[in-house]
């Protein structure tokens, strides 16, 4: 059973702070991970996407892979109320196969 | 840029009866994916197509089809409509090559089914 956890949250933090969001996953034959953002009612909006091991940046977004440990994470620097969303892990196990989705991570910026 | 089109984005059904989910991936993408998320629940994969063939399986129920057409457009069939069927619905698609960058899957806007 290939899974994917993820803290539900919700994750509080003030504007400009730094949220750090967090996902596992069970299968070691993954390969390809992604954070996705969705608001309620919407679909989910790719943010990133990475496939190495380390770090990944991308504007004021950071994805970091370890595969040893199953381990993604996602940080959010600078952030604002417009990033208040859940943000969904999701993870595919090989190439032309679905994603796995975490149950999401709610986060809220606060002004 | 195009994104993934679906209609229709809105859909009430009674029970036991019918619906039909169209969509229209991004220009030359050629794997389509079909997501069930229920209120609350992450998304659930139910189907996917590259280049007109099933290539893998979630859980879709057998009260559901689909099929992917010449001009790569899929549609979802779903028959006698159950309460909890009502969910959205999102079509993704991904561009060719299926590694590294290109296994990406972009989602469409979605279509809500309320069974009633």
């Amino acid at each position: 059973q290939k899974e994917v956890e993820q803290n539900s949250g919700p994750l509080s933090v003030p504007e400009g702070a730094i949220a750090s969001l967090n996902c596992t996953y069970s299968d070691r034959g993954s390969q390809s991970f992604f954070w996705y953002r969705q608001y309620s009612g919407k679909s989910p909006e790719l943010i990133m996407s990475i496939y190495s091991n380390g770090d990944k940046e991308d504007g004021r977004f950071t994805a970091q892979l370890n595969k040893a440990s199953q381990y993604v994470s996602l940080l959010i620097r600078d952030s604002q109320p417009s990033d208040s969303a859940t943000y969904l892990c999701a993870v595919k196990y090989q190439a032309g196969t679905a994603l796995i989705f975490g149950k999401g991570t709610t986060l809220s910026v606060s002004s | 840029a195009a994104g993934v089109i679906q209609s229709p984005r809105h859909l009430i059904k009674e029970k036991r009866e019918t619906a039909t989910l169209k969509c229209y991936p991004i220009p030359r993408h050629d794997t389509v994916y079909w997501y069930q998320q229920g209120p609350g629940q992450d998304p659930q994969f139910l189907i996917s197509f590259y280049e007109k063939m099933q290539s893998d399986k979630g859980s879709i129920p057998d009260r559901f089809s689909a099929q992917q057409f010449s001009d790569y457009h899929s549609e979802l069939n779903m028959s006698s409509l159950e309460l909890g069927d009502s969910a959205l619905y999102f079509c993704a698609s991904s561009p060719p090559g299926g590694r590294g960058d290109t296994d990406t899957q972009y989602f469409g806007p979605g279509t809500r089914l309320t069974v009633l």
